[in-house]
């Protein structure tokens, strides 16, 4: 249950396989990008962040790639649980920086099968 | 969601009615915003105010207005000019310090 390359709106995996999620974002200039988790109803959660300066970086469970080259990030779930099924966003931080003006992908929602 | 209330949770309009959603926050956060998000989209800044008694607009403002009396406090107004109002509405509070976005759990408004 993998996806990579181009964003998808949906992605289904199985309970336990590894999730992929893509985003491409648009300003070169961005310093730094967040990822979020929407559940149905609620407000987004903060999943896990890096800056521009790192290519990856690892939470539980969760790791975020970057590449500036291609303006492209990820998001990789391991082990997915239904508990992660959402609406994943990602976030970039364009310049002014600090102002929280974040500008946010259309998202994609993940939906676990037992 | 932190240490940002949103209310109602559920809020109904009829035409011609200006509606106000309620966010407070108690995170003593300088900056905070307003975000439309409609079914199956992304968040759409509507409004924002980096500092107590003043704000500026964001990408769709147009049919919406806000006030920044209190640094707690930033409520949007929802008037008749908006003539597609029934979405999810998301209030947020950036903490400079960590560089991070606080949401509120959101209003969802319908058109009665």
């Amino acid at each position: 249950g993998e996806s990579v390359g181009l964003h998808l709106p949906t992605l289904s995996v199985q309970e336990g396989d590894n999730s992929i999620i893509n985003c491409a974002y648009s300003n070169s200039a961005s310093d730094y990008f967040i990822w979020y988790k929407q559940e149905s109803g609620k407000g987004p959660q903060f999943i896990i962040d890096i800056r521009s300066n790192m290519d990856k970086r690892q939470g539980q469970r969760v790791t975020v790639l970057l590449n500036k080259t291609v303006k492209h990030l990820s998001l990789q779930i391991a082990a997915t649980q239904p508990g992660d099924s959402a609406v994943y966003f990602c976030a970039e931080n364009p310049p002014p920086s600090n102002t929280g003006k974040l500008i946010f992908g259309q998202g994609t929602t993940l939906q676990v099968k037992p | 969601d932190g240490g940002i209330t949103q209310s109602p949770k559920y809020l109904f309009r009829k035409e011609g009615q200006n509606v106000t959603l309620s966010c407070e926050q108690n995170l003593n956060h300088d900056a905070m915003y307003w975000y439309r998000q409609d079914p199956g989209q992304g968040l759409r800044l509507i409004y924002y105010s980096q500092i107590v008694n003043d704000f500026q607009k964001g990408d769709i403002a147009e049919g919406y207005s806000v006030s920044r009396e209190k640094k707690e406090s930033f409520p949007l107004t929802v008037t008749s000019a908006q003539k597609n109002p029934t979405a999810f509405y998301l209030c947020a509070s950036w903490d400079r310090t960590n560089e991070k976005l606080f949401f509120g759990s959101g209003t969802q408004l319908s058109v009665l």
